[in-house]
């Protein structure tokens, strides 16, 4: 059964500093793995799409990087603002190709 | 194009009333999901679908049925609602090609006394 992991639960950062945002996974059959953002009572935005061909994708200030052999992937944000803080979740298809298996997020607070 | 939009945004139950969530989505996606988001417990599946007509369970289905009847539209239903599913609810759709991101809607909040 896949599992997936992010650490840490919560990262509190002040205003300009680059970060990492961690994320593992059980089984390394995935079809791919996406990063969303969650705003407080939100719904879930995508963020960054990255297929199992691939290493990597970048959008503005972010970058996640897909390790499939090692089951890991990272979320790089450069230069974080206060408007970046919020709950990061990764996600990877199933084996079945058919729904996303979650982690339980990270909550990040950028600090003006 | 609302993308994903779901109904109600917050409802109150009493214990063993029932109700339907309403998902709809105007993309022509293949593919639905109904999501329940719990503190500690992330995002879980609970039932999906693959196309109209179709329903498949997810990983916790219990408590819950689903419907397909328009391809637009994915309903939830709780026959006899307990405080266990108090919850956020969160509907999906897909184009139905696992190359590409699904788009969520805003939530429901259920609160079941």
């Amino acid at each position: 059964k896949q599992e997936v992991t992010q650490i840490p639960a919560a990262l509190s950062v002040p205003e300009g500093e680059n970060l990492v945002l961690n994320c593992s996974f059980t089984d390394s059959a995935i079809y791919n793995l996406q990063w969303f953002r969650q705003d407080p009572g939100k719904g879930l935005t995508s963020l960054l799409l990255i297929q199992s061909s691939q290493r990597e994708q970048t959008s503005g200030r972010l970058n996640a990087s897909l390790d499939k052999s090692s089951g890991r992937s990272t979320l790089y944000i450069a230069a974080s603002q206060p408007g970046d803080s919020a709950t990061y979740l990764c996600a990877v298809v199933n084996q079945a190709g058919t729904a996303l298996i979650f982690g339980k997020g990270t909550t990040l607070s950028v600090s003006s | 194009n609302a993308g994903v939009t779901q109904t109600p945004k917050f409802r109150v139950l009493k214990t063993g009333q029932s109700m339907t969530l309403l998902c709809a989505q105007d993309m022509n996606h293949e593919y639905m999901y109904w999501y329940r988001q719990d503190p500690g417990m992330g995002l879980r599946l609970i039932h999906y679908s693959v196309g109209e007509g179709t329903t498949a369970k997810g990983e916790v289905p219990d408590g819950y049925n689903v419907s397909r009847l328009k391809k637009q539209n994915f309903l939830l239903g709780l026959e006899s609602a307990a405080p266990s599913q108090t919850s956020v609810y969160f509907c999906a759709s897909l184009r139905g090609l696992a190359r590409e991101t699904q788009y969520f809607g805003p939530g429901t909040r259920l609160l079941v006394l």
